[in-house]
């Protein structure tokens, strides 16, 4: 029962490039997602967030657009840079679950210099 | 401000042995969660607790149990281990007024051979 879905396990972009991470999710409920960054033998970190009642949150470098309708988030880092490569995880969660949060399998992220 | 803290950072055991790990929230947080990572996958949700209580929970056996302390910290443990409980251990901290906020500790790597 995965209800959010991260389909590509790495992605690998030129420093100075757009990337873009793509995230799925299957349950209506859901009305806060966040986008987290991952380094080896660390916990992940908050990177950015968006309500589902926005359709685009920009935090510096990084913005995160949801499409309600197509149940879908993507997490856009322009310009990349090497420091960004980490994997990346999606995670989404509703009021009712109180912080419970459900998670995707995370997207590798590869930024070469 | 210490963040979220764990111990220990990694563990050895045996088929059939038990387990215990500690958590200590970040300060000012009153809600832990745990979760397993199996690798090459995200993190799934095990239980959360708040007021030393389990207020949710995933879908896990009950060998995985936990404790709240009234200073807030908290302990996982896993009774009679299987190989597949070889994983990393998260520990998220939180407020619970329904604060999506959820920061992560370093993790504590279980091995089961």
């Amino acid at each position: 029962d995965q209800q959010v879905k991260q389909n590509s396990p790495s992605l690998s972009v030129q420093e100075g490039r757009i990337s873009i991470l793509n995230c799925d999710y299957t349950n209506s409920m859901f009305d806060y997602f966040l986008w987290y960054k991952k380094y080896p033998a660390e916990g992940p970190t908050f990177l950015i967030s968006i309500s589902s009642i926005k359709d685009k949150n920009e935090d510096g470098r990084f913005t995160v657009f949801l499409n309600k309708s197509a149940k879908h988030l993507s997490l856009h880092i322009v310009p990349s840079q090497p420091g960004d490569s980490a994997v990346y995880f999606c995670a989404a969660s509703a009021r009712e679950y109180f912080n419970k949060f459900y998670f995707g399998s995370g997207t590798k992220l590869n930024v070469k210099p | 401000d210490a963040g979220v803290t764990q111990s220990p950072t990694h563990l050895i055991k045996t088929r059939g042995q038990q387990v215990t790990l500690r958590c200590s929230p970040k300060s000012g947080h009153d809600t832990v969660s745990w979760y397993q990572q199996a690798l090459g996958q995200g993190p799934q949700f095990i239980f959360q607790y708040y007021e030393e209580e389990e207020r949710q929970r995933g879908n896990f056996p009950d060998r995985f149990s936990g404790h709240q302390f009234p200073n807030y910290s908290s302990e996982l443990n896993v009774n009679a281990l299987l190989l597949g409980d070889s994983a990393l251990y998260l520990c998220a901290s939180s407020t619970g007024q329904g604060n999506y906020e959820q920061y992560f500790g370093p993790g504590t790597r279980l091995t089961v051979t």
